[in-house]
């Protein structure tokens, strides 16, 4: 199994500023993922992090955006830059540690933008 | 586009009674069905799993029922809860290029089990 931390677990923004959220894993995993979850919806994938490598994005999603960091296999950010009301959402972290095909998440960041 | 449409949307049983909760998804190439369980402020949590080459897999109360040629899978809960009480997710995997996979997700189901 997996214990993902998220921190902050939640946040109130101002328009126009940025948050940077942070994921830190237990145990060493190859694959992270971000995905968001916006009030009473379904989970949306925004990117995958692999260490080593650029972040992939999902259609609808841009680096510009949703900049990640992933400096080592137990930790990576997600930064919300220039945010606007509808960017408030909750952001979750997920990874795969390895063992089969279980993808853990982590309890999310609940952020609302004002 | 929506490639995993689930249903219901919301869900009352009442305690023992059984829960289904159906998923349908049209890309062939999906290899890996998961369902996910997530109570509020609490991230989801897989509750379950099969993969297209069985037809069913029981774990305790909680059975998934996958039909192939149908494209469709499903969920049942026999004598529901009201610690059931959550939103259900049903998820499908595939990859995204390289080694690359992702879980694309249902919308979920509110389910209500009351006491």
């Amino acid at each position: 199994s997996a214990v993902i931390s998220q921190k902050p677990s939640r946040d109130i923004c101002q328009r126009g500023t940025s948050l940077t959220i942070q994921c830190q894993v237990d145990s060493q995993v190859t694959m992270m993922f971000w995905y968001r979850q916006q009030p009473g919806q379904s989970l949306t994938l925004i990117a995958t992090a692999n260490q080593g490598s650029e972040a992939t994005y999902e259609s609808g999603f841009v680096i510009d955006k949703f900049p990640i960091s992933r400096p080592n296999l137990t930790f990576s950010t997600l930064t919300v830059s220039n945010m606007s009301p509808e960017d408030s959402s909750i952001y979750l972290c997920s990874v795969n540690p390895g063992q089969g095909s279980i993808q853990y998440f982590g309890a999310g960041t609940r952020l609302s933008v004002l | 586009q929506q490639q995993v449409k689930q249903s219901p949307q919301s869900l009352i049983v009442q305690k023992g009674g059984i829960s289904i909760i159906n998923c349908a998804y049209e890309n062939t190439a999906f290899d890996y069905f998961p369902w996910y369980q997530q109570f509020p402020g609490k991230g989801p949590a897989l509750l379950i799993a099969i993969r297209p080459d069985v037809s069913e897999k029981k774990e305790g109360r909680f059975t998934i029922s996958f039909n192939k040629s149908a494209k469709q899978f499903s969920l049942h809960i026999m004598d529901s809860q009201p610690g059931d009480s959550a939103t259900y997710f049903c998820a499908t995997r595939g990859f995204s290029g390289g080694s690359n996979y992702k879980l694309t997700f249902g919308k979920g189901t509110l389910l209500t089990v009351n006491p």
